[in-house]
Formats: structure tokens, sequence, C-alpha cells
């Protein structure tokens, strides 16, 4: 079955850029979506469709696909910034909706 | 406004059954893609399952065979039905919304179940 990874956790001081990835084999050629979940909250989109992000979304969150990795770009960070970010894909394989494990971003 | 408010969780037996809803207002049940996803505490989003606008409905591996999702359209709810719960099954149980099959853009504040004796 498909696998996206992600790594456990970023730390980014503020006001610089973070970056958060996901791996998939191919994962360049699905549509990959962004969620950020801050605690006991539920989850957030942030980007959807690769690169869209939702109204109310500020511009500093952007996202990028190709080749085997998406990644979740964070520009400026903001200590409001720090929470957890889930990747997500649709497999039309299997049916099945799939999240990475999920990256702890952390503010310094 | 668009929301969706979830409830039926609480504390089960293994074992034991639980019917979650998830009540929808400022949109139509019906023409989305609604999902069930769960959070184990301290772990990842996980999916459990989905159903097409359409009526047609899938399952994570972890839990075909023992949980039915369903809609009742006149009264705009979601429902998931839970039999033969586990521990592994204990999570806070939220339902979102698919406007196409892909992103998740509205989610409910979810509801906490626990299998426990």
């Amino acid at each position: 079955s498909y696998v996206l990874t992600q790594p456990p956790s970023v730390s980014v001081a503020p006001g610089k850029t973070a970056r958060i990835t996901c791996g998939g084999n191919n994962i360049g050629s699905k549509s990959v979506h962004w969620y950020q979940q801050k605690p006991g909250q539920a989850p957030v989109l942030v980007i959807y469709y690769d690169s869209d992000r939702p109204s109310g979304i500020p511009e500093r969150f952007s996202g990028s696909n190709s080749g085997n990795t998406a990644t979740l770009t964070i520009s400026r960070v903001e200590a409001g910034d720090e929470a957890d970010y889930y990747c997500q894909v649709w497999d039309s394989s299997s049916d099945h909706l799939l999240f990475g494990g999920g990256t702890k971003l952390t503010v310094l | 406004e668009v929301q969706l408010v979830e409830s039926g969780g609480g504390l089960v037996q293994p074992g034991g059954s639980l019917r979650l809803s998830c009540a929808a207002s400022g949109f139509t049940v019906s023409s989305n893609y609604m999902s069930w996803v769960r959070q184990a505490p301290g772990k990842g989003l996980e999916w459990v399952s989905v159903i097409y606008s359409g009526g047609s409905t899938y399952y994570a591996d972890s839990v075909k065979g023992r949980f039915t999702i369903s809609r009742h359209n006149s009264k705009n709810t979601l429902y998931l039905q839970m039999n033969s719960l586990r521990a592994e099954d204990t999570a806070v149980y939220y339902c979102a919304r698919s406007p196409s099959l892909s992103y998740m853009d509205v989610w409910g504040k979810g509801t906490t179940v626990t299998v426990s004796s």
C-alpha cells in the first residue's frame, strides 16, 4: 500500500523559513493536501491541490510537489505557527485516504 | 455557517458498540464526500471511512467489517456505527467534509471514544 513519510520534527527560528517534506513513491503524480493541527484542536486545511491556499490562510504558507517529495513551506515563521502538520493524499488504487505520520514544527 | 458537530462518544467496554453522529449545517451532507478520521492519544491522524455522494462506502483495513458509515439525508447527518470495539479504537473521532474526492475542508471538533474495561 502507498506510504507517506514525514520527518517527526522540524525546528526553526522566528522569522526564518520552515520546510516540511512529505515523501512518497512518485507523489508528484498525486494531489497533496496539508493540514495544521494545534494541541486540543481539530485539523485545519492550509494547502490543497499541492499549492492552493484556502481563504484565510496567510500567504506565508505555500506548497510544491514534484517527483517523490511534496513540500510545505512556511515563510517568516511566527510563534503561532507551532503545530503538527500532516500531508494527505487520496490513493485511487485502493479508494483509501492516506495521511503522513505528521511533523511537529517547533519555533525556537 | 458551515459546521459539523460530532456526538455519541463515550466509555465502552471491549467488544461493545457505539454509534457516532455528525450533524451538518450550512451545506448538504449527501452532496459531498464525508469522512471519519480518528486520532489516538498522542498519535497522528488516521482515516477511518468515507461515504461518497453517490452512496459508495470505503473503510480502512483496521476497521473493515466492524464499522459502518451511513448518512440520513433528511436529518443532514453522518453516522459511524462501531461494533466489536477494541482498546486500539480509543481515539478522538472527527467527521470531515470533502467537496471533491481529495481534501477535507471542514472538520468537526471531534468526539472522544474510550474503549476500556
